[in-house]
């Protein structure tokens, strides 16, 4: 199993310029997370989808928006960056349920907006 | 919505020495509280939790105690290692189904000198 892979795993972007970040989980569960990480302050949610089909806007929606294509696969679409995105962007999958909720991460996006 | 502080920010220590973590959190209805270790450029990882109907739990050299009354809970390590150096964070949710939507502490970068 490779658990959760995220692509790409560094980017440097315009502003202005869109983006997808992709995120794939193999161990078939129901929810996804999309988190970013800035220098000093601990993770912050941005979206969620608790199961294929649905979306939830997290602390820090604005300037994002995702896609759950399928029970394995969530994206991240920044439209038109903007420098204040600079960060490490981390997606995430649980089971959510009695099989268990431990959170399970990518290993990160670094993502910089010049 | 729930506002989770973590102390300290850094903390060195001597190999072979006890650190401790702290967190307080806001919200009396969050129930579930994870610890994650991040390392240098990896990934966060889950190294122990706890839920509100216990008051300690230990995972070998790791530990965590909650206080409900006062809204606190920590992390204990004890026998520290140069290994155990990374960053800390901790978390808080309602549930432990909603751990995915967990508010994080801004972490507490942890140095064990050889």
């Amino acid at each position: 199993n490779a658990g959760v892979t995220q692509t790409p795993k560094f980017q440097v972007l315009k502003t202005g310029q869109s983006m997808t970040l992709q995120c794939a989980q193999d161990m078939n569960h129901n929810s996804m997370y999309w988190y970013r990480q800035d220098p000093g302050m601990g993770l912050r949610l941005i979206y969620y989808s608790a199961s294929e089909g649905t979306t939830d806007k997290g602390e820090v929606p604005n300037g994002y928006n995702v896609s759950r294509l399928n029970k394995r696969e969530f994206s991240l679409r920044l439209e038109s960056a903007a420098p204040s995105q600079t960060s490490v962007y981390f997606c995430a999958s649980s089971a959510s349920d009695r099989a268990g909720n431990t959170i399970y991460f990518g290993e990160g996006s670094w993502l910089t907006v010049v | 919505g729930e506002n989770v502080e973590q102390h300290p920010s850094t903390l060195s220590v001597q190999e072979g020495d006890s650190a401790v973590i702290k967190c307080t959190y806001s919200d009396s209805a969050s129930n579930y509280f994870p610890w994650y270790k991040q390392e240098l450029g990896k990934r966060p990882q889950l190294i122990i939790d706890i839920r509100s109907n216990v008051g300690e739990k230990k995972d070998q050299r790791i530990a965590v105690t909650l206080n409900k009354t006062a809204k606190h809970f920590s992390l204990h390590i004890t026998e520290t290692q140069p290994e155990d150096s990374a960053v800390y964070f901790c978390a808080a949710s309602k549930g432990a189904t909603n751990a995915g939507k967990s508010t994080f502490g801004d972490g507490t970068t942890l140095t064990v000198k050889p």
